[in-house]
């Protein structure tokens, strides 16, 4: 069965970086688009970032650009999300998600647990 | 780009069936036909309910069914279940819904 596991959460400075992991396991993930989304505290789901199953494309919410970079290690089955000038509104729990569409179609149909972010002085 | 607008709560007594609208612009919900629908219950993980609109992912169940007219999408749930509480959420072209709070009475 498909899992995905974030880590690398915690409390953080704003300014600092951290750098989440999610690992996957159950599919092959080299085959599959993967997302980040975020929900804060209190507040509703919010797309983050999404990579190609062949890491050709990245895209992001504006408010993450130049901020944050995706990326993937196929050979070690894991996504990640470096999260560099952290702001305090950036505190949230992070998902993890695969994506099975094609040509735009973009949904997920697996989730992790979540991470959580704390941004805070 | 602005998030999709779904009712914050609803509710129902179990065995009602309720509706929960997702309205977007003709350049998100009313160009395709790739409106997903997630469940998300507290301190889980969001479920894909829904997607492409109608489409039920494998062991889902036919309780839960979706449809599109022009730039609203809509979840329905028939015969209402304790265990159906929770957050839905809408979602095309990565965007989100704010979310609606589902009660059962």
């Amino acid at each position: 069965q498909v899992q995905l596991v974030e880590s690398g959460g915690g409390v953080v400075q704003p300014g600092r970086s951290l750098r989440l992991s999610c690992a996957a396991s159950g599919y092959t993930f080299s085959a599959y688009g993967m997302h980040w989304v975020r929900q804060a505290p209190g507040k509703g789901l919010e797309w983050v970032a999404v990579i190609w199953y062949d890491g050709s494309k990245k895209y992001y919410t504006d408010s993450v650009k130049g901020r944050f970079t995706i990326s993937r290690d196929d050979s070690r089955n894991t996504l990640y999300l470096q999260m560099n000038s952290l702001r305090v509104e950036d505190t949230a729990v992070y998902y993890c998600a695969r994506d099975p569409g094609d040509n735009g179609d973009f949904y997920f149909d697996n989730w992790g647990q979540g991470t959580l972010v704390t941004v805070s002085s | 780009q602005s998030a999709l607008t779904q009712p914050a709560s609803v509710s129902g007594s179990p065995g009602q069936s309720i509706t929960i609208s997702c309205t977007g612009t003709s350049g998100d919900v009313g160009a395709y036909n790739y409106v997903s629908w997630y469940q998300h219950q507290p301190g889980k993980a969001p479920k894909l309910i829904i997607y492409d609109v109608s489409n039920r992912p494998s062991g889902v169940s036919n309780r839960f069914s979706g449809s599109k007219s022009g730039n609203t999408a809509s979840l329905t749930i028939s015969g209402l279940q304790a265990e159906d509480e929770a957050d839905y959420y809408c979602s095309t072209t990565l965007l989100f819904g704010g979310g609606t709070r589902l009660t059962v009475l």
